[in-house]
């Protein structure tokens, strides 16, 4: 069965102490993995997709690295802005469904 | 450009009553995806629609119904609400099923069910 599985579950920074997020994944034929930012009472918002890998994407504070079995959401030096909920989801296989992870709420401190 | 609208933004039912959930994208996308999110369970894929015409199930539709009403709007439709139906439901657009487009989401509708 195709899971998907994010930690911590929650987070708590202090003002430029530098953290990662994890998104852990057992799927069959990975087409890719997509990072999402929510913030309260919204909607997710796209950050990144990897296909591959060894592949990384950077934006910004954030940083995302893919392995065959997991993805890193590094945050290098977050502000108070940073904090939201951040969202992993997959994409496996010919069909059109995505399977998401339960999140990370992250919360830095000014 | 609006992007993904949804209405209503709230609503509270009562056991057995029916409510449709309405979306629409003004981005020209052909898909679109029905999701509901309870604390603790993540995102859950409950319909989709690859393009305007069709529709499939995703991971929880039971109890739910949709209609791809044209390349815009994609509803989803509780017949006989009941609790465990309370959630925050979002919707969901792409531009097309290959995995380089992302989705865009709207801002959700908080459901409750009594």
């Amino acid at each position: 069965e195709d899971q998907v599985t994010q930690s911590p579950e929650a987070l708590r920074l202090q003002e430029g102490e530098s953290s990662s997020l994890n998104c852990s994944y057992t799927v069959s034929g990975l087409r890719g993995l997509f990072w999402y930012r929510q913030d309260p009472g919204k909607g997710p918002e796209f950050l990144f997709t990897l296909y591959s890998a060894g592949e990384e994407k950077e934006k910004e504070r954030l940083k995302a690295t893919l392995t065959k079995k997991e993805s890193f959401l590094h945050i290098t030096a977050p502000k108070p802005e940073d904090s939201a909920t951040y969202l992993c989801a997959v994409q496996a296989g010919w069909g059109n469904q995505f399977y998401f992870g339960t999140g990370t709420s992250l919360t830095v401190i000014p | 450009n609006a992007g993904v609208t949804q209405t209503p933004k709230f609503q509270v039912l009562k056991t057995g009553q029916s409510m449709t959930l309405q979306c629409a994208q003004d981005m020209n996308h052909n898909s679109m995806y029905w999701y509901r999110q309870d604390p603790g369970m993540g995102l859950r894929l409950i319909y989709y629609s690859a393009s305007e015409g069709t529709t499939d199930k995703g991971e929880v539709p039971n109890g739910y119904n949709v209609s791809r009403l044209n390349k815009r709007e994609f509803s989803l439709r509780l017949e006989s609400a009941a609790p465990s139906q309370t959630s925050v439901y979002f919707c969901a657009s792409r531009r097309g099923r290959e995995v380089s487009y992302e989705q865009y989401f709207g801002p959700g509708t908080r459901l409750t069910v009594t």
